[in-house]
């Protein structure tokens, strides 16, 4: 069964900077398009940034661009999340999610929080 | 990247149907067949019910049909149950590699 697991979240101040993993099994993670989607506490999903499978094209949503990054690491079936300059509004869960055949996101991990605090 | 317009809340008794509007763009829902739902219960991940519009995936129950005019979607529950009380969200696909949620719709069960 596919497996997507995030970690890497915890506290942090603002201004600070946090890298999120998400390690990938059961599916042949070369081949699909990564997304991360987060979620503010009472809040609605929102989406974040999305790589495709071999890494050539990345995006993001306009209220992380030039603060966070997406990459991955095919060799290690491994997605990342560098997220820096981080404000409080970042607080969130933030989920990985694989990218199906027709741009729905088929599976999703558990989350992992992020808290930007001081 | 304005997020999807949803009804913040919809509900019907069981064994009714609840449908659920999903409002973008032409860059976005209106341009492109990449339409998503998800549905969310408190504390879980989301789940994909409909892809591509109208389509199922594997183990996804007939209840849930997708359908799509111009720039708003629409999601329809039919034969509402206790467990479809949850969170539903739309998704879509939009210009220049991009991706939008909606803001979400709390379905309750009566």
């Amino acid at each position: 069964q596919v497996q997507l697991v995030e970690s890497g979240g915890g506290v942090v101040q603002p201004g600070r900077s946090l890298r999120l993993s998400c390690a990938a099994s059961e599916f042949t993670f070369s081949s699909h398009g990564m997304f991360w989607v987060r979620q503010a506490p009472g809040k609605g999903l929102e989406w974040v940034a999305l790589i495709w499978y071999d890494g050539s094209i990345k995006s993001y949503a306009d209220s992380v661009k030039g603060r966070f990054s997406i990459s991955r690491d095919n060799s290690k079936n491994t997605l990342f999340l560098q997220m820096n300059s981080l404000r409080a509004e970042d607080t969130a869960v933030y989920y990985c999610a694989r990218g199906g055949t027709s741009w729905d996101l088929d599976y999703w991990g558990q989350g992992t929080l992020v808290t930007v605090s001081s | 990247q304005s997020a999807l317009t949803q009804p913040p809340s919809a509900s019907g008794s069981p064994g009714q149907s609840v449908t659920i509007s999903c409002t973008g763009t032409s860059s976005d829902v209106g341009g492109y067949k990449y339409v998503s739902w998800y549905q969310q219960h408190p504390g879980k991940a989301p789940k994909v019910l409909i892809y591509e519009v109208n389509k199922r995936p594997s183990g996804v129950p007939d209840r849930f049909s997708g359908s799509k005019s111009g720039s708003t979607a629409s999601l329809t529950v039919s034969g509402l149950q206790a467990e479809d009380e949850a969170d539903y969200y739309c998704s879509s696909y939009a210009d220049t590699n991009n991706y939008v949620f909606g803001t979400g719709t709390k379905v309750t069960v009566l």
